[in-house]
């Protein structure tokens, strides 16, 4: 079965700073699609970046980028430069071929300091 | 162009009754799903649909839950009986299609209160 695994439940940055939220993942298929996604206590869920398990390199979205490592089975989230409209709930979550379901992990909360 | 939007954004109900919830997905998009998320949680799958047809319904926690998309496009999300358990927010999710590359976009979801 498809698991994700988030260890941190709360990660605080300094405002200007990188911050890399973790998430661990586990499938038998050797075809899946990992994603972030972004929950501001408003509650809406806000997409942020994919990251395909053929793709070659580590996908990049503005401020975001994937820290993918296949091997070790781990998609980490880099935020640089954060800012303080980045505290929010960060969510991985991944599907595979044997369903259509985004699996989710339990989520990182992740609070900027000015 | 619109997102996906959900109606009602909050829904107090009493333990007992009938609830409807409704999702209108990004237009032109086949794929939509329901999830639901409890306190602390993150978001966990109910029921998808590809076109009218629901092609999984295997997260419907009981048969209180039923789900239709009679055209292909607007979703409505039915429980029976509704029991505190389940107090949550519902979200709605949309896809271009159902492949694995395929982003679901969310709407902003329904707080369901069941007293």
């Amino acid at each position: 079965a498809q698991k994700i695994t988030q260890t941190q439940p709360g990660m605080f940055v300094q405002e200007k700073e990188a911050v890399t939220l973790d998430c661990t993942y586990d499938t038998s298929d050797p075809s899946y699609g990992l994603f972030w996604y972004k929950q501001p206590s408003s509650g809406e869920m806000i997409f942020l970046i994919y990251q395909g398990s053929y793709d070659q390199q580590n996908a990049t979205e503005g401020r975001y980028s994937l820290n993918f490592q296949k091997a070790r089975k781990s998609a980490n989230l880099v935020i640089s430069a954060s800012q303080l409209g980045d505290s929010a709930m960060y969510f991985c979550a991944m599907r595979d071929r044997r369903s259509y379901q985004l699996t989710f992990g339990k989520g990182t909360k992740l609070s900027v300091i000015p | 162009g619109a997102g996906v939007s959900q109606t009602p954004s909050n829904k107090v109900t009493e333990k007992g009754k009938y609830v409807e919830l409704r999702c209108d997905p990004i237009s032109g998009h086949t794929a939509l799903y329901w999830y639901r998320q409890s306190l602390g949680q993150g978001p966990e799958f109910l029921i998808y649909f590809q076109g009218t047809g629901a092609a999984d319904d295997s997260g419907l926690p009981n048969d209180r839950f039923f789900a239709v998309r009679p055209e292909g496009s607007v979703s409505t999300l039915k429980i029976q009986r509704t029991e505190r358990g389940d107090s949550a927010v519902y979200l709605c999710a949309s896809s271009a299609s159902s492949g694995i590359t395929d982003t679901q976009y969310f709407g902003p979801g329904t707080r369901l209160t069941v007293l």
